[in-house]
């Protein structure tokens, strides 16, 4: 199947700096891509819709001034935590599809980013 | 908007036994696609099963199928011969089959223990 890579796998950070977060499609182009936060043995909730050469369309109550998303080109989105806190620790997890008849039957995930903010 | 709802926070199977996870969905939709996946510890989403609503036939993929009830909008997950590697955690999962709304919604997950 597809190859979702996201990075880094794990991060600590200072409260009050920014860290980013790569997701990229390496074997196919994503024209879409989503965002996703996990809180320890909860559900994955979607944070944002990330859409290539466009902005991204956030979920209710994500402040997208917090958590920018960007997705410049078709094999990369990337979420940057600004002036993290400790409340944002948490478990970011991307995924991407194939454009096309398969977008609605295939979802292929990053393996996950562990973000800690001290 | 769609909702997943899986019933069972945890369950747990011997070895070699049959176990089924349950969850029921709610839309208003005709045409979707219903999804399973497997979140092991390493927190890897797998696919493990897909069905087309479309389809009457049940989805199955080696020891594991599903029994989709449209009617009575249920999906529920039937393992059979548990192996250890199937402790995971297990999301039931509905998309959209109209517009380009691609994504996915999940159920709150159920956490399966196999015990040897």
């Amino acid at each position: 199947g597809a190859v979702v890579s996201q990075h880094p796998s794990r991060v600590i950070c200072k409260s009050g700096t920014s860290v980013k977060i790569e997701c990229r499609s390496l074997d196919f182009q994503a024209t879409t891509m989503f965002w996703y936060r996990q809180f320890p043995k909860q559900s994955l909730m979607l944070m944002a819709t990330s859409n290539e050469g466009s902005k991204a369309t956030y979920e209710q109550g994500v402040e997208k001034d917090k958590f920018l998303i960007n997705h410049a080109s078709l094999t990369l989105s990337t979420l940057t935590v600004t002036s993290a806190h400790p409340e944002d620790s948490s478990f970011y997890i991307c995924s991407a599809s194939i454009p096309g008849l398969s977008a609605r039957t295939e979802a292929f995930f990053g393996q996950g980013t562990r973000l800690t903010v001290v | 908007a769609q909702t997943v709802t899986q019933s069972q926070p945890e369950m747990s199977v011997q070895e070699a036994e049959t176990v089924t996870l349950s969850c029921t969905y709610d839309t208003s939709e005709s045409d979707y696609y219903l999804f399973w996946y497997k979140q092991p510890p390493s927190r890897q989403m797998i696919l493990v099963i897909r069905q087309e609503a479309y389809k009457q036939q049940n989805a199955t993929e080696n020891r594991f199928s599903v029994n989709f009830q449209k009617a009575a909008k249920s999906f529920s997950l039937k393992i059979s011969d548990s192996q250890l590697g199937d402790a995971a955690m297990y999301f039931c999962a509905y998309r959209s089959a109209s517009g380009s709304n691609y994504k996915l919604t999940f159920g709150k997950g159920t956490l399966l223990t196999v015990n040897p």
